[in-house]
């Protein structure tokens, strides 16, 4: 069974500019998540999709981030315009409805100058 | 506000020996926890869960133990070996969602 697959790995951009991510989840997995993790923390969820729903974006900074999952399979999260302080690796996953066992992607490293 | 810690960023531990690492929580609504283990460039994944109606959970050299009354948990890895260095994150789901809340981690070292 493949993975959770995510593009690009490494994104290196300057302030104010913007940004896209792409997450393809484990197929038949209806729920996905975008979360963020700055260096030295854990996790912390942007996001919520079931199918192509959200269930909780009540931690994602809307006048920035926005997200999508349109035919409820692969994900974008985008950030327009970015700062200094959105560095960090943004991962992706994903869970067959109900199993409380998330799977995650290797995650995108975003440097931002 | 952090509602899962661990206190503990970082443990070094002798090959064959045992490992604990410790959680606490916040948060009295939760009632499932999961550690997570992550390899440096990679994405978490997946080790061990409990739920709130067991205070333990063995999977081979992992065993987790879970004190309600305490809001603690804590992973026990025996015996410890060299591909077990990684970086530790627990997690906690209320019961009311899904998302998971994690800690900071704790990077945990095994020499030989």
């Amino acid at each position: 069974e493949a993975g959770v697959a995510q593009s690009p790995r490494y994104k290196i951009i300057e302030k104010r500019q913007s940004v896209a991510f792409w997450c393809n989840p484990i197929s038949g997995h209806a729920t996905l998540y975008w979360y963020q993790q700055i260096l030295g923390q854990g996790p912390k969820l942007l996001i919520q999709f079931q199918n192509n729903g959200v269930v909780d974006d009540s931690q994602l900074p809307k006048d920035r981030f926005s997200a999508e999952r349109l035919k409820g399979v692969d994900s974008t999260l985008k950030i327009q315009p970015a700062k200094l302080e959105d560095s960090a690796v943004y991962l992706c996953a994903s869970e067959r409805a109900s199993t409380d066992t998330q799977y995650f992607g290797p995650g995108t490293r975003l440097t931002v100058l | 506000d952090q509602q899962v810690k661990q206190n503990s960023p970082s443990l070094s531990v002798q090959e064959g020996r045992i490992s604990i690492l410790n959680c606490d929580y916040t948060n009295s609504m939760f009632d499932y926890f999961l550690w997570y283990k992550k390899y440096p460039a990679e994405g978490p994944t997946f080790l061990i869960s409990i739920s709130s109606i067991k205070d333990k959970n063995e999977d081979g050299r992992f065993t987790v133990f879970l004190n309600k009354s305490a809001k603690h948990l804590s992973l026990h890895i025996v015996p410890s070996q060299p591909g077990d260095s990684a970086v530790y994150f627990c997690a906690a789901i209320p019961n009311s969602g899904y998302a998971l809340n994690f800690g900071k981690g704790t990077s945990l070292l095994v020499t030989p």
